[in-house]
């Protein structure tokens, strides 16, 4: 059976803190992996990884894929409050219906 | 550009009432998604939409779910009649090709009492 699990499910680090967020993932027909951010209400979209060992960066989160051993991590470097959130990954199953098969969600709180 | 956006935000009723739900997806976005997340699990897909066809409606939990999306725009989703266990909160996503990232809305929060 298709999922994905992340890992921690929960996280609460202080201000100025790295942290790295898991995703690994078992599925048939892999073709991408997404990265969401979820406050209080819409996911946003962060990443779409679809290449093994390539990072994607956007100011102080960085992601990469590693298709070899199935997993993609999410790194969040000098933490803010700003980024406390549910951190969702997804990925795309199916041929013809690109449906999301998401994870449990890695609530991380920052605190000052 | 506005994003996806959904009706209403939350929404309580009883067990055997129905209820709509509502998505209009961004401006142009063929692929309509409906997802569901109920507490303490991951959010699940519920069905997508080409245009006004359904393409994949293998989430549907049961025939008390109806999904519509008549003239390719605007979505709605009904529960009739409602059960406890429906209660979670539904997101709507869209997307512009069936391969591009899909774009969340904020999601309905439906409690049944």
């Amino acid at each position: 059976e298709d999922k994905v699990v992340q890992s921690p499910l929960s996280l609460v680090v202080h201000e100025g803190d790295t942290v790295t967020l898991n995703c690994s993932y078992e599925v048939t027909n892999f073709r991408s992996l997404l990265w969401y951010k979820q406050e209080k209400k819409a996911p946003t979209f962060l990443f779409m990884l679809t290449s093994s060992g390539i990072e994607k960066k956007s100011g102080r989160l960085s992601s990469i894929l590693d298709k070899k051993e199935l997993f993609s991590i999410l790194n969040i470097t000098a933490t803010q409050t700003g980024d406390s959130a549910v951190y969702l990954c997804a990925v795309p199953l199916r041929a013809g219906s690109y449906q999301l098969t998401f994870g449990k969600g890695t609530k991380l709180s920052v605190i000052p | 550009e506005a994003g996806v956006t959904q009706f209403p935000s939350h929404s309580v009723i009883e067990k055997g009432q129905t209820v709509t739900l509502r998505c209009d997806p961004i401006s142009g976005h063929d692929n309509l998604y409906w997802y569901r997340r109920v507490m303490g699990k991951e959010i699940k897909f519920l069905l997508h939409f080409v245009k006004e066809s359904k393409q994949d409606e293998s989430g549907m939990p049961n025939n008390r779910f109806l999904a519509e999306r008549t003239g390719g725009t605007y979505s709605t989703l009904k529960v009739q009649p409602a059960e406890l266990e429906d209660s979670g909160v539904y997101f709507c996503a869209s997307s512009l090709t069936i391969q591009e990232t899909q774009y969340f809305g904020p999601g309905t929060r439906l409690l049944v009492l």
